[in-house]
């Protein structure tokens, strides 16, 4: 069972805008740790696309944004698009268990 | 081109062991830090383990630790997991991927920046 806390799923529209929240606690986005966020699409291994809360690597569009506060952090999604349609992940530190952790992961539907 | 190809997985009965590698190319393995990731049949993402660029730090999941262990060769660019003791809950997709941080960051604040297609393992008799 993850400590990271992601809805199960969203969805919205071609055009619209999405977020995904992540929610935590004090051993893990609350005690600091960097909050990093990945894509993956149908059969494919996981992508980069948030790293250190609001860094988009090389090639990802600005459509992904990715924000922190207190114990939770959220992906946002502007201009949804279908090439969206994907499984999306959060990832941090946990103190408490002296690892990585990763969200429960969100389905989005466009 | 950055890639990272992993292989070593098949059927194995509980109990048994399995050996993966993760070939690494296209950058200086020996100047990263490297991880293993693993995904359940239709489950989501669960980190399992994670070796320092020279090898002075080794870190696991609780539900691998004493029966994984992670090791590399920055003479071949590899990366290996040893599996031992496998059960039918460690059946998974297995990914080895690059850990990243966006300057001179500590192990806590790494995310992973190069993932491989993974390689399947499979525990059943």
């Amino acid at each position: 069972q993850s400590v990271l806390t992601q809805p199960p799923s969203v969805s919205g529209a071609p055009g619209q805008r999405v977020t995904i929240s992540c929610t935590g606690s004090s051993s893990n986005i609350g005690a600091g740790f960097d909050v990093h966020w990945y894509q993956q699409l149908p059969g494919t291994a996981p992508k980069l696309l948030i790293y250190n809360n609001n860094n988009r690597p090389s090639g990802v569009p600005d459509r992904f944004s990715g924000s922190r506060s207190a114990t939770s952090a959220s992906l946002a999604i502007t201009g949804l698009q279908a090439e969206d349609e994907a499984d999306y992940y959060c990832q941090s530190y946990d103190s408490s268990l002296s690892g990585y952790v990763f969200g429960t992961g969100t389905q989005v539907t466009v | 081109e950055v890639q990272l190809v992993e292989s070593g997985g098949g059927l194995v009965q509980p109990g048994g062991s399995l050996r993966l590698s993760c070939a690494a190319s296209g950058f200086i393995f020996s100047s990263y830090s490297m991880n293993w990731v693993r995904q359940a049949p239709g489950k989501g993402l669960e980190w399992i383990s994670y070796i320092s660029s020279d090898r002075s730090m080794r870190y696991y999941a609780d539900s691998v630790k004493g029966r994984f262990t992670i090791s590399r060769d920055n003479g071949k660019n590899s990366l290996y997991l040893q599996m031992d003791s496998l059960r039918a809950e460690d059946t998974a997709l297995y990914y080895c991927a690059r850990a990243y941080c966006g300057g001179d960051c500590h192990y806590y604040y790494y995310g992973m920046d190069v993932w491989g297609q993974g390689t399947t393992v499979t525990v059943s008799s």
